[in-house]
């Protein structure tokens, strides 16, 4: 069975310091994987996606970046945090496939800035 | 672009009772798939049930169950004989023929009373 895994779980950093959250899915090969933020009572807006190794999308300009150096890997990064990067982070998986194919969420990081 | 929109901020309703969440959204496409995700406190994005737009029939899942209506746009859940395990945030979600990516509402807030 496939599991997604996201670390840490939680986090506190201060302002214009760097991040770093690391998303593995086991179980599966070429998945599509996805990072997303929601913010506090809010619903959840997409970061990034990846289709393969080092093909990365960005939906929404910001300080943050992201990156895929093997398979199952995702990564989502920032050189200097912001106040309004504080959120929650999720990480999601789904085959790439054509056709219905849901997505499967990690427990996600909760992030704060100070 | 497409935008889903969910018109509830808050629902409330009595255990073993029936409630419905609404969802309506808007798309150019004619072929596509929509989703409900079940966020319970402990933030962990769970799929409740999934609709292809093509399929006229309802689809169900246990005591969840969808009312899709493709020329008003619209999908609703409906949580039969709910349980307190059922009081979470739910997100519509929409992902078009084309791609992967998931567009969601801004949630709904489920409240289950004892």
């Amino acid at each position: 069975s496939q599991t997604i895994h996201q670390w840490p779980a939680t986090l506190v950093q201060p302002v214009g310091s760097p991040l770093s959250l690391e998303c593995t899915v086991e179980g599966t090969s070429n998945p599509n994987l996805y990072w997303y933020r929601q913010a506090a009572g809010r619903g959840l807006q997409l970061l990034f996606y990846s289709v393969g190794i080092g093909q990365i999308s960005s939906e929404v300009p910001q300080n943050l970046s992201a990156s895929r150096p093997q398979d199952r890997q995702f990564i989502l990064s920032s050189k200097k945090l912001l106040l309004s990067d504080s959120g929650f982070y999720l990480c999601a998986w789904s085959v790439r496939l054509r056709g219905l194919s849901e997505q499967y969420f990690g427990p996600g990081t909760r992030l704060t800035v100070t | 672009a497409q935008t889903v929109t969910q018109s509830q901020p808050e629902m409330s309703v009595q255990e073993a009772e029936t409630v419905t969440l609404s969802c309506t959204y808007d798309t150019s496409e004619s072929d596509y798939y929509l989703f409900w995700y079940k966020q319970p406190p402990s933030r962990q994005m769970i799929l409740v049930i999934r609709q292809e737009a093509y399929k006229q029939q309802n689809a169900t899942e246990n005591r969840f169950s969808v009312n899709f209506q493709k020329a008003a746009k619209s999908f609703s859940l409906k949580i039969s004989d709910s349980q307190l395990g059922d009081a979470a945030m739910y997100f519509c979600a929409y992902r078009g023929n084309a791609g992967n990516m998931l567009t969601f509402g801004g949630g709904t807030r489920l409240m289950v009373k004892p």
